[in-house]
């Protein structure tokens, strides 16, 4: 059980074209789910936190209007890069929490490798 | 602000030696830590957690608040424990947030 996943999976594209991630909690309802990215050999960054039905909240540094993360279901989460460019290019991934309740374990989707051109 | 530290990216070991993976953290609340794995072209998962005191695959993590550190320990490593291992902190401000360490590579050689 607490299945996510995410789509695509990798995704080359042009500079300047806009990118939409997916996230989905398969088995279960997530209000929580939450963006982080991670560049080669270092830890995944936590990009922002995804509400279901208000707006997401974004770390430190995270440009939201770069980054928009739309959560409209109990199960899905998205999230666009907007105007993509070269140094977009990193591995994003999504976690749920089932419930959204508090103290429980994170259960993660495969990542998304994004490579702009 | 809360941190996690550890301290090496790699660690290279024999089939059947002790494991211990350092992981220290910084926190001004009382900490949740957790210890995550990922195998080689799989996701992330997670391995333990400190409140649940119990043994994963033959994996253990004590809490030592005073030296405040969650190292990660097996007494016999196997070779299907080669993967990448990452600390995670819970906490600042609520929400869920987890802090993740910058993960150390467990290589298990024949």
């Amino acid at each position: 059980g607490a299945v996510v996943s995410q789509h695509p999976s990798w995704v080359i594209c042009k500079s300047g074209t806009s990118v939409k991630i997916e996230c989905r909690s398969l088995d279960f309802q997530a209000t929580t789910m939450f963006w982080y990215r991670q560049f080669p050999k270092q830890s995944l960054m936590l990009m922002a936190t995804s509400n279901e039905g208000s707006k997401a909240t974004y770390e430190q540094g995270v440009e939201k209007d770069k980054f928009l993360i739309n959560h409209a279901s109990l199960t899905l989460s998205t999230l666009t890069v907007t105007s993509a460019h070269p140094e977009d290019s990193s591995f994003y991934i999504c976690s749920a929490i089932p419930g959204g309740v508090s103290n429980q374990p994170q259960h993660f989707g495969d990542g998304t490798r994004l490579s702009i051109l | 602000a809360q941190r996690v530290t550890q301290p090496e990216k790699l660690l290279s070991v024999f089939k059947g030696a002790p494991v211990e993976l350092k992981c220290n953290y910084s926190y001004s609340g009382s900490p949740e830590l957790f210890w995550y794995v990922q195998y080689s072209r799989q996701r992330l998962q997670l391995l333990l957690r400190h409140i649940s005191r119990e043994s994963i695959k033959g994996f253990t993590a004590d809490l030592n608040k005073g030296e405040t550190s969650f190292h990660l320990k097996k007494p016999f490593a196997q070779e299907e424990d080669s993967a990448m291992y990452y600390c995670a902190l819970l906490g600042g401000g609520g929400g869920n947030k987890l802090t993740f360490g910058t993960g150390t590579q467990l290589k298990v050689e024949l």
